[in-house]
């Protein structure tokens, strides 16, 4: 089956750096990927919708200067949070559409810790 | 705005018993609906789903149910085991789009 990698699995980092979590798509090619943002006890927010070749689409409320988005191939996107503060802090997953069945794979996500 | 919601945030059920989470969602334009499960520190994890077209479909213990008419949503889980401890998420789609919306999840704890 489609198999979607996160990584990495867990980082921390000082305010002010930058940190960068890269998502591949292993046995299929995904021309669309999707971040989400997801805070302790509560749902997965999407953060931006990947485009491979093309501009991210961010959603409503996400600063896209702050959010980086590359989606240089078929197989991978990358999401680099800049100039990370505390409140950046949250568990980060990406998924990707697997076809035209409209199924779609999610990442083991990231637990970003910034202190 | 529009979204997918849940109002039992957390459903305790004994094991062997079933179990039922809702979803009410708000779109009428939506089209297909998934439900995932996740586990603690996980990513999501495809349960089953069910287009627009259909009212239920069902998978190996797992039943989805779709109500067009009042917009709800419900996964029944058979036999529940310790193993079906998460928290679970329906989702949607929109016809026009790619994005999910994620509901506000339910958390299922099995007791033995």
């Amino acid at each position: 089956g489609a198999v979607v990698s996160q990584h990495p699995s867990r980082v921390i980092c000082k305010s002010g750096t930058s940190v960068k979590i890269e998502c591949r798509s292993l046995d299929f090619q995904a021309t669309t990927m999707f971040w989400y943002r997801q805070f302790p006890k509560q749902s997965l927010m999407l953060m931006a919708t990947s485009n491979e070749g093309s501009k991210a689409t961010y959603e409503q409320g996400v600063e896209k200067d702050k959010f980086l988005i590359n989606h240089a191939s078929l197989t991978l996107s990358t999401l680099t949070v800049t100039s990370a503060h505390p409140e950046d802090s949250s568990f980060y997953i990406c998924s990707a559409r697997t076809g035209n069945n409209y199924g779609y794979t999610f990442g083991s996500g990231t637990r970003l810790t910034v202190v | 705005g529009e979204s997918v919601g849940l109002h039992l945030p957390t459903l305790s059920v004994q094991e062997g018993d079933n179990s039922i989470i809702n979803c009410a969602y708000s779109n009428s334009a939506s089209d297909y609906f998934i439900w995932y499960k996740q586990e603690s520190g996980k990513g999501p994890q495809f349960i089953i789903d069910i287009r627009s077209n259909m009212d239920k479909r069902q998978g190996q213990r797992v039943t989805v149910l779709l109500n067009k008419t009042v917009k709800h949503l419900s996964l029944q889980i058979a036999a529940t085991q310790p193993g079906d401890s998460a928290v679970y998420f329906c989702a949607e789609k929109r016809a026009a789009g790619n994005k999910l919306t994620f509901g506000g999840g339910t958390r299922v704890l099995v007791k033995p």
